[in-house]
């Protein structure tokens, strides 16, 4: 079946780069998505990446797509503490599902002043 | 509306009653998605709607959770005879429509707690 894995935690100082890494199983994934989860709020999408694309930039965002090993990693430049938060990895897939989400456990991003 | 509704946001009940959880799409969205998620534990998808209709209930925990969709806008998630395992956040979310390029775009849930 379809799964979604993700490091659990993240834990870096402000103004550094993170990289908050995900794999999923599912090869015939269409679109790849990261979501962030501020404490006692909703999923808010901060990008999403086709999957015959390798990488997509969104301002201090970088999506880098490693289709054949099945990797998704995002990155933030220049991390500062109001990017603390949860971040979750998804996809959607084909077939009999196509358009439902599968969603990793979440990273819980820590930065450090 | 400006965004997705839910409501109420927190939820306190005794074991053994029923409640209802609300949602409000976002106008114009026809898909409508029912999230549980449990504290460290990832989304765990409930059910969602096309419209009216719910072609995919297979995420529904057990006979005690149903939900339904009017007017193809507000959704209620129903839970009866509420265990202290349901204690969780119920996350809505709602989408232009349920396809391959899904964006969805989520409430800010609604925690219950079941004492």
């Amino acid at each position: 079946g379809e799964d979604v894995e993700q490091s659990l935690f993240l834990s870096v100082r402000e103004g550094d780069s993170s990289v908050i890494n995900c794999t999923y199983t599912d090869s015939s994934s269409t679109y790849l998505y990261w979501y962030k989860q501020e404490p006692g709020a909703g999923l808010q999408l901060l990008t999403y990446i086709f999957s015959n694309m390798d990488m997509k930039q969104d301002q201090r965002l970088t999506v880098l797509l490693n289709k054949k090993d099945k990797h998704l990693s995002l990155r933030i430049a220049d991390t500062q503490t109001g990017d603390s938060a949860i971040y979750f990895c998804a996809e959607s897939i084909n077939g009999g599902s196509q358009g439902n989400l599968i969603f990793g456990k979440g990273t819980k991003l820590s930065v450090k002043p | 509306g400006a965004g997705v509704s839910q409501s109420p946001s927190n939820k306190v009940t005794e074991k053994g009653k029923d409640v209802e959880l609300r949602c409000d799409p976002i106008s114009g969205h026809t898909a409508l998605y029912w999230y549980r998620q449990s504290l460290g534990q990832g989304l765990e998808f409930l059910i969602y709607f096309q419209g009216n209709s719910a072609p995919d209930k297979s995420g529904l925990p057990s006979d005690r959770f149903s939900a339904e969709r009017t007017g193809g806008s507000v959704s209620t998630l129903t839970i009866q005879r509420t265990q202290q395992e349901d204690s969780a956040v119920y996350l809505c979310a709602s989408s232009l429509e349920h396809r391959a390029k899904n964006i969805q775009y989520f409430g800010a849930g609604t925690r219950l707690s079941v004492l």
